[in-house]
């Protein structure tokens, strides 16, 4: 099985800032095959980030990823308001797994 | 517009059975895989399992493995997940969700707002 490892677990940061959120693999993973969600609480997850740096369909231009191997990021050039939430990195080449998330939380 | 609208989630007793419902619209939905991922209360995303769009071919998680059965009927644009033999750690919001692409290869473009099954004596 593959592990994705999120970090850090809790991020604080202010609005205008900007947000950089990392997700390990336990072992290589295909870009073509790494995603990113956001989530809201009470929501379903919202796909951002396909293919490791391809933004799904009405994704702001400030998300963006990067990343190949082991070693993935998301990030979020500028903060708006909106963006607090918590992000989830998903592999879908071996089976699928997410990582544990991040929670991006107002500062 | 695409839109997915879960149901059939309730309060089980250990060991009790449910099936949930997932109703899917806005798309050709027997052109597309379509999968199960669950969140227990307070926890991350977990991935259950995912089923082509024939429904020929299915798969699992081990922790759901010989429990669950996802199926579909695409007469009806609806996609089930049967669970048998419910245990206290299989408490969560479970999603369906459609895929991005028609490869088994892809992540979840669009997801229903969830139902809560709660396996509790």
């Amino acid at each position: 099985e593959v592990v994705l490892t999120q970090s850090p677990g809790t991020l604080s940061l202010s609005p205008g800032e900007r947000a950089t959120l990392s997700c390990r693999a336990s072992q290589s993973v295909s870009s073509t095959y790494l995603g990113w969600y956001q989530q809201k609480p009470g929501q379903a997850p919202r796909l951002l980030i396909y293919g490791a740096s391809s933004r799904a369909t009405g994704i702001p231009d400030r998300f963006s990823g990067s990343g190949s191997g082991t070693d993935f990021t998301l990030t979020i050039s500028r903060l708006e308001p909106e963006d607090f939430a918590v992000y989830y990195c998903q592999q879908y080449g071996v089976s699928y797994t997410f990582g544990q998330g991040t929670k991006l939380e107002i500062k | 517009e695409v839109q997915l609208l879960e149901s059939g989630g309730d309060l089980v007793q250990p060991g009790g059975s449910l099936r949930l419902s997932c109703a899917a619209s806005g798309f050709t939905f027997s052109t597309y895989i379509m999968n199960w991922v669950r969140q227990a209360p307070g926890k991350g995303l977990e991935w259950i399992s995912v089923i082509s769009g024939s429904g020929d071919n299915r798969y699992y998680a081990d922790s759901v493995k010989g429990r669950f059965t996802i199926s579909r009927d695409n007469s009806k644009n609806t996609l089930y997940l049967q669970m048998e033999s419910l245990r206290v750690e299989d408490t969560a919001v479970y999603y369906c969700a459609k895929w991005l692409g028609r490869t088994w290869q892809n992540p979840s473009d669009y997801w229903g707002q969830g139902t809560l099954v709660t396996v509790s004596s």
